[in-house]
């Protein structure tokens, strides 16, 4: 299984100021057809994860563009350019190169 | 906009199978692969398995002797049976849309999330 670690596990960010999360896969994401399969879901309280982020970094239908992906092979970042109230929640990573899908720990973004 | 529904037992005796549906609405069951989430809780997130409208699976590998996932196109639902199960897989369970293509071709994965729904097992 491809293992995704995250870093920091938690975060506390002023409003207004950038928050940035790593992601590590254990194996390159880069498949054969030039593609790289790395994705981040925000997850608020009491809610299911939703989409943010899909191939490295295009952003999802309705998503901020204060939010922004970056990153190749195994290292990957997640940048929030002026945290808002709304982003508090926690931060997942996931790879769909292989099956089993897998995900980071998760980070937990405070303000 | 398609919507995913979890339906089935909140509580679980030990040893006893685990039952999920997942109703889905808004768009057909036919195009897509369908998943199953879970994560315990405070803790991260785990792929269970999918399932193709065709009755093709595949299943995470330590899930994989106890579990059995369906799917009935003609109800648009899919389900997931988890068999013996123990206080470990007492967790929030999730369906979801495994994938689509965007008109530039990229993969949008896990777009579409149900509610969750809280299974617990114990006696």
């Amino acid at each position: 299984d491809i293992v995704m670690t995250q870093t920091p596990l938690s975060l506390s960010v002023t409003p207004g100021q950038p928050a940035s999360i790593s992601c590590k896969s254990s194996q390159s994401l880069l498949h054969s057809n030039g593609k790289t399969y790395l994705y981040w879901y925000l997850q608020k309280a009491g809610q299911a994860p939703q989409l943010l982020i899909s191939e490295v970094s295009s952003r999802f239908s309705g998503v901020p563009d204060r939010f922004s992906g970056s990153g190749s092979g195994t290292d990957f970042t997640l940048k929030i350019s002026r945290v808002e109230a709304e982003d508090v929640g926690f931060y997942h990573c996931s790879q769909t190169l292989q099956t089993p899908r897998t995900f980071g720990q998760g980070t937990k973004l405070e303000i | 906009q398609v919507q995913l529904q979890e339906s089935g037992p909140g509580l679980v005796k030990p040893s006893e199978t685990l039952s999920l549906t997942c109703t889905v609405s808004g768009d057909s069951i036919n195009y897509y692969w369908w998943t199953w989430i879970r994560q315990p809780a405070g803790k991260g997130l785990e792929w269970i398995g999918r399932v193709f409208p065709s009755g093709v699976t595949e299943y995470n590998p330590s899930l994989k002797s106890r579990l059995t996932m369906s799917i009935d196109t003609s109800k648009n639902q899919f389900s997931l049976n988890l068999k013996s199960v123990t206080a470990a897989d007492t967790a929030v369970y999730f369906c979801v849309r495994d994938h689509y293509f965007d008109n530039s071709g990229i993969r949008v994965a896990f777009d579409t999330w149900g509610q969750g729904t809280m299974v617990t097992v114990s006696s």
